[in-house]
């Protein structure tokens, strides 16, 4: 069965740092991989996805993401944070077998981005 | 422009009543899903459903039920069996297989008082 795990609850950046967010995953077919986003009280936004294309994903807001078969991971990254990356942060991994859409989410990653 | 639409944005009701939350997509998804999000817990699935006059027991149904009459609607019923309601609830549907994710609704923040 898959999953996803997200090393590290809380990050904190300053302001032009790096911004490295962790995803781990574990599938036992080729997986489908998504990074979405959450501002407070709002719902989820999808900021990439991986579907076995290219294995280095560009998304929105200046994000990317590279999948690493041989280490199962599908960390997020951007060059240079802004103060309004500030969010919680979800990897996600599309169900075994592709029969359906349903996505297996991890727990989460809350960001915060210093001045 | 598609999208979903939860409402209403924030509801309150009294311990021992039930509510239910509205949940349309107008994005002719075949998938939709009903998640509870509490703080540090991630998302947490309730119910989904893969197609009309269907629908699945997710990992916490407990206390919820869902009806899907409709191919655009997914409404939520929080009972009364529920122990602890107050919560985010969130929304979100997709194409029954594919790639292309899932696309959320802004959410139903719902305090049971």
């Amino acid at each position: 069965a898959q999953s996803v795990t997200q090393l590290g609850s809380h990050v904190s950046v300053s302001e032009g740092a790096l911004v490295l967010l962790r995803c781990n995953y574990s599938s036992s077919v080729p997986p489908y991989l998504f990074w979405y986003v959450q501002y407070p009280n709002q719902g989820l936004q999808l900021l990439l996805k991986y579907t076995s294309a290219a294995t280095l994903v560009k998304g929105i807001n200046g994000f990317e993401a590279e999948f690493k078969k041989s280490e199962t991971s599908f960390h997020l990254t951007k060059p240079s944070a802004h103060m309004s990356d500030a969010a919680e942060y979800f990897c996600a991994v599309r169900e075994d077998g592709g029969a359906t859409n349903k996505l297996i989410f991890g727990t989460g990653t809350l960001l915060a981005v210093q001045p | 422009d598609g999208g979903i639409t939860q409402s209403p944005k924030y509801l309150f009701r009294k311990e021992g009543q039930n509510v239910t939350l509205s949940c349309e997509q107008n994005l002719n998804h075949d998938a939709m899903y009903w998640y509870r999000q509490d703080p540090g817990q991630g998302l947490r699935l309730i119910y989904y459903s893969q197609i009309v006059n269907d629908f699945q027991k997710g990992d916490i149904a407990e206390g919820y039920s869902v009806s899907r009459e409709k191919k655009e609607s997914f409404p939520l019923t929080v009972t009364s069996a529920q122990k602890n309601p107050t919560a985010f609830y969130l929304c979100a549907s997709s194409a029954r297989a594919g790639a292309g994710g899932y696309t959320f609704g802004s959410g139903t923040r719902l305090t049971v008082v």
